[in-house]
């Protein structure tokens, strides 16, 4: 099983630059998310989706999209990289709590990004 | 606002010793879930344990069981018979019922397990 898949593992980018993280979930879940870990601050919400064509911001949006066209994939893009953005990235997807209360969120492998 | 807090940078236990690791969250819902997750030196994230609000049992899988006590709102998680393999990063995590997917995070605690 796939599960949650991110793309790429490891990217350098320049100061300006623009990319867009890929992550695609074969689950079926409504609910994805966009966290970046940071040493000493934990988990820390970017974006997020509650399904298709819905998206909202989290703790920390700014430098950051996301749109979420299909249930499978939920992708992020860094509009012009600082290097305050170098940082791991993980996406999460999980179904909706109030039909699986207990569910975990499923996390990919993360996406460690530096922006020189 | 933390929501979560865990106030043990750094955790060292013997091997096959018990550990409690530490774990306290805010929050005025009354629906909410509470997990801990693993990071292992690798990188991925492990899930480890689940307690609901409601639940009236502490939730126990294998060697992790965690301590509820919702009046003070902590969550501990104890490993009990600690291995090697148990060094990593822990996590403690909040998902609140008023905010749908959400999940509110600690800054984790470092679990180092010595032969």
């Amino acid at each position: 099983n796939a599960g949650v898949t991110q793309t790429p593992k490891f990217q350098v980018l320049k100061t300006g630059q623009s990319m867009t993280l890929q992550c695609a979930q074969d689950m079926n879940h409504e609910y994805m998310s966009w966290y970046r870990q940071d040493p000493g601050m934990g988990l820390r919400l970017i974006h997020y989706s509650v399904g298709a064509g819905i998206t909202d911001q989290g703790e920390v949006p700014n430098g950051y999209n996301v749109s979420r066209s299909t249930t499978e994939d939920f992708p992020l893009r860094l509009l012009s990289a600082a290097p305050s953005q170098t940082s791991v990235y993980f996406c999460a997807s999980s179904p909706p709590h109030r039909q699986v209360p207990n569910t975990e969120a499923f996390f990919g492998q993360g996406t460690r990004l530096t922006v020189v | 606002a933390q929501k979560i807090t865990q106030t043990q940078p750094g955790m060292f236990v013997q091997e096959k010793e018990a550990v409690t690791l530490d774990c306290t969250y805010d929050t005025s819902d009354q629906s909410y879930g509470l997990f801990w997750y693993k990071q292992p030196s690798s990188g991925e994230m492990i899930f480890l344990i689940y307690q609901g609000s409601y639940d009236e049992q502490n939730a126990t899988e294998g060697r992790y069981s965690l301590n509820f006590q919702k009046a003070r709102k902590s969550a501990n998680l104890v490993i009990s018979a600690s291995q090697l393999g148990d060094s990593a990063m822990y996590f403690c995590a909040m998902r609140r019922g008023s905010t749908l997917g959400r999940l509110y995070f600690g800054r984790g605690t470092q679990l180092t397990v010595w032969p």
